[in-house]
């Protein structure tokens, strides 16, 4: 079956520090990936995507590369600040029809300290 | 363009009883997909839903069920609470493909006392 693993935390940095959260999956086929992105008390939005391999998701200034050869999807920005704090859920897609609905990871509880 | 909307947003419900959770998609998206969500178990499938047919459903038990309405929006039924079932529930509306994402309600955070 399909699964997601990302690193859970919380992971704590300063203000204008660089911001990784790795995300490795496992699936049949060719899925898409995502990052969702969950405020306190909120639902999820949609950060980024990308649907096959090398494309480039980027929103907001954070950026994720769809690797296939290390089945990764990893979350970068340059320069994280307080209002990124937040908890990321990687997640894929299946190509099966896409009616699996999503696969998340656990989720990586950010903290951003001024 | 109106988002994904769930009614009600918060409910508290007492062991044994049944509830209902409703799902307005955005207009357009004909698929719909339910999510429970607890601090333990994080984000769990629960069903996915096209053109009034579902097309998957998670490892939940039996008390779990849904439907969707030829206009889309959802419902979903837990039958006899259990203490376990409190959790965000959460509908997501997406365009047929797996290449496009979901977007989200704000959930409704269900509690069984």
């Amino acid at each position: 079956g399909n699964s997601v693993t990302q690193m859970e935390g919380p992971v704590t940095l300063s203000e204008e520090a660089f911001l990784t959260i790795n995300c490795t999956y496992t699936a049949t086929g060719y899925p898409s990936l995502f990052w969702y992105v969950q405020y306190p008390g909120e639902g999820l939005q949609l950060l980024l995507k990308a649907t096959k391999a090398d494309d480039k998701g980027s929103n907001k200034g954070f950026e994720a590369t769809y690797r296939k050869e290390t089945t990764s999807f990893h979350l970068e920005k340059g320069s994280v600040q307080v209002s990124d704090s937040a908890v990321y859920f990687c997640a894929l897609r299946s190509s099966g029809g896409g009616a699996d609905g999503l696969t998340f990871g656990k989720g990586t509880h950010l903290i951003i300290q001024p | 363009k109106a988002g994904v909307t769930q009614t009600p947003r918060y409910l508290i419900k007492t062991r044994g009883q049944q509830v209902t959770l409703s799902c307005s998609p955005i207009s357009g998206h004909r698929s719909v997909s339910w999510y429970q969500q607890t601090p333990g178990q994080g984000l769990q499938f629960l069903f996915e839903y096209f053109s009034e047919t579902q097309r998957n459903k998670g490892n939940f038990p039996g008390r779990f069920s849904g439907r969707q309405f030829s206009n889309s929006r959802s419902e979903m039924n837990v039958s006899t609470l259990e203490l376990g079932d409190s959790a965000l529930y959460l509908c997501a509306s997406s365009l047929e493909g797996y290449s496009y994402g979901y977007t989200f309600g704000s959930g409704t955070r269900l509690t069984v006392v």
